[in-house]
This record gives C-alpha cells, structure tokens and sequence, in this order.
C-alpha cells in the first residue's frame, strides 16, 4: 500500500523559508503515471492547491505563490520537496502531501504537517 | 483560472436523510476531472469520486457524483453517523488544480 510521510520543520520565522519533505513508501516516485502534489489548509479554512511536480523535475505552481515556491525531487531517496521562502503569519497551515493522478485526481494523502510562523 | 464555488456551505441533517451538495464552476470544464473528497476532523481528506462519478476504492454506493458543463452534484443517498463531515470539490483538468471552499454536513 502506498504511503506517504512528511517531515520538516513545525515551526518557522517571519521571512525565513518554509521547508518541507514528503517521503513516499510502497511505490516509486519515479512512476511515469503521477506528478506529485502539495496541498495546504489553514486552521479552520478549506484546501488549497499549491502545485506539483513529476519525477523528471517538471513543476506547476498555483499563481498565487508561483514566486515563492520551489518543488523538487530526489529519486534517490524516494521523496520530493517544497520550499515556499519569505513566510507570513498567513502561511501557517497544515501541509499535506499526495499523489496527483491524471485520472483519479489526488488518491492517496500524507497525514499532514502543521507548519506554524511566529518568532 | 477556474473558480469552484460549493453550496450550501453548512448542510444540515439527520442520519437516514439524502444530501445534496453542489459544486459549480466559473466556466465549463470536462467532467472527466471533476473529483470529491471528504475530511473528517484531525485527518486527510480522503478521494471518494472521480471523474464526475466514479466512485474511488472501497467507498460505499450511498456515495454518487453527477453532472457535466458547470453544474456537479455529489448525492449521500442515506446520511450514516459517520458520513458527517466537510466535503470538498476539485477540478483537476488543466495544469492548474483547484478546491472548492466546502461543504460542512452537519447532525441536525
């Protein structure tokens, strides 16, 4: 069974970047058939699409962050990446890491990470 | 860039009831791409449909999904306790994927 798992740190400065690692198990991330996403959702807000990125390194970003947001991968170890620089108190969330499918859209999910920006 | 809206955004009702949910989008988009998820508190969401209505794996048939052009609907046929929760609609067609806001349901 797929699994997905991200780590990072929880807690981060005003203006310093945010930096967050999704480790998948069960399955290669170098599959042909998926990109590999990002997701976010601020306490008590809905989800929001941060982008995603395929083992090649090819990324899409959603236009809000575009300028802020780096994704990668390492296939090596099997895991992929976001860095998202010059945090806000308005970047604190929970940040969930899922496979993104063509046909079955975002299937399996990590169980999230609550990022916090505050000094 | 597509906007989804979702309506209502509290549902309120008692398990044994249908609910209706509905997710529209700012222009027409292919149904092919058109997903739901539900979220329970403290978890991942969790895929139930895809494609406008196909069910994902091991959700139950109380859960179905319809529509075409700007108009979707995912139907609970009979609301179970646990079925309470804020279901969301993405479209995943473009290179560019979005969410809904959400519908909460709510125990009457």
């Amino acid at each position: 069974q797929l699994q997905l798992r991200e780590s990072g740190p929880r807690l981060v400065k005003p203006s310093e970047t945010l930096s967050l690692t999704c480790t998948v198990s069960g399955g290669s991330i170098t599959s042909t058939s998926y990109y590999w996403g990002w997701i976010r959702q601020p306490p008590g807000k809905g989800l929001e699409w941060i982008g995603s990125v395929y083992y090649s390194g090819s990324t899409y970003y959603t236009p809000s962050l575009r300028s802020r947001v780096t994704m990668s991968v390492d296939t090596s170890k099997n895991h992929f990446s976001l860095k998202l620089k010059s945090v806000t108190a308005a970047d604190t969330a929970v940040y969930y890491c899922a496979r993104a499918d063509w046909q079955l859209a975002n299937d399996f999910w990590g169980q999230g990470a609550l990022v916090t920006v505050s000094s | 860039d597509i906007v989804l809206t979702q309506s209502p955004g509290t549902l309120s009702l008692s398990p044994g009831e249908r609910g209706t949910l509905s997710c529209r989008a700012s222009q027409s988009v292919s149904s092919s791409y058109l997903a739901w998820y539900q979220q329970k508190p403290g978890q991942a969401p969790r895929l139930l449909i895809y494609g406008t209505s196909s069910r994902a794996t091991g959700i139950p048939d109380r859960f179905s999904g319809s529509g075409s052009g700007t108009d979707f609907t995912l139907t609970i046929s009979r609301l179970e306790p646990e079925d309470f929760a804020v279901y969301y609609c993405q479209y995943y067609g473009s290179s560019l994927w979005t969410f809904g806001q959400g519908t909460k349901v709510d125990i009457k």
